[in-house]
């Protein structure tokens, strides 16, 4: 099985809303990766995690608050978003982060519309 | 980080070989060079990657002068279907510099291939 899910596949929130997105993989890979892609625009790395600890965060607002808890999920909690904030997100992972490279695997993706 | 210039759009017709050309004039020793396919609203997926000279796999070639100043990906006998965006990426994935499994995208070349 070399899929990655994520769900919702599209969501659509108010600024004020407390939303999660969620991704899971069943390959083993120990290491897990958010992006957030606008239109038209090549995917931004937002967080890494290696072995279930956030190792890389390029500087997210708190308003994106990232959450492994175990080693095939990830999820991403979204509270007091922009309309800015509106884009696609995707999950990918890796067999590890580092010693690499290492093929990353994505998910299809959520699109996030913030209203 | 190495930073990768590529044609922004390249047009095919179905049938023929397509080569998409990087530069990445300061890419360090240790760097790889990858390329990912991205169709759109879908997660990039990962076509192939290379140190030098040749790589092949079933669905692309990799070509690396001996400078590795630059690649090209070959794409024989594109089909329709081959209409995506095409990122070429460099770097080591390795936790030095803190790379560690950051995947930084260019701006990707748009691929059109029309019957």
């Amino acid at each position: 099985d070399t899929e990655v899910t994520q769900t919702p596949k599209h969501l659509v929130m108010g600024m004020t809303n407390k939303k999660s997105l969620k991704c899971e993989q069943h390959m083993g890979h120990r290491a897990m990766y958010w992006y957030k892609q606008k239109a038209k625009k090549p995917p931004e790395l937002m967080f890494v995690y290696s072995y279930e600890k956030l190792s890389i965060n390029e500087s997210v607002p708190s308003r994106f608050s990232p959450e492994c808890p175990n080693s095939s999920l990830l999820n991403l909690h979204l509270h007091a978003l922009q309309p800015e904030d509106s884009a696609l997100y995707l999950c990918a992972s890796s067999q590890d982060s580092a010693g690499g490279p290492y093929e990353q695997y994505f998910g299809p993706g959520t699109r996030l519309t913030v209203t | 980080l190495a930073k990768t210039t590529q044609p922004i759009s390249m047009d095919s017709y179905e049938g023929q070989e397509v080569n998409i050309t990087c530069s990445h004039n300061n890419i360090a020793t240790n760097d790889y060079i990858t390329w990912y396919q991205q169709f759109p609203s879908q997660g990039p997926r990962f076509i192939i990657q290379g140190y030098k000279t040749k790589v092949t796999n079933e669905v692309a070639s990799l070509f690396i002068p001996a400078d590795r100043k630059s690649s090209t990906l070959s794409l024989p006998r594109v089909s329709l279907s081959d209409t995506a965006v095409y990122y070429c990426l460099v770097g080591d994935g390795t936790d030095r510099g803190s790379t560690l499994g950051r995947l930084y995208f260019g701006r990707g070349t748009q691929l059109t291939v029309w019957p």
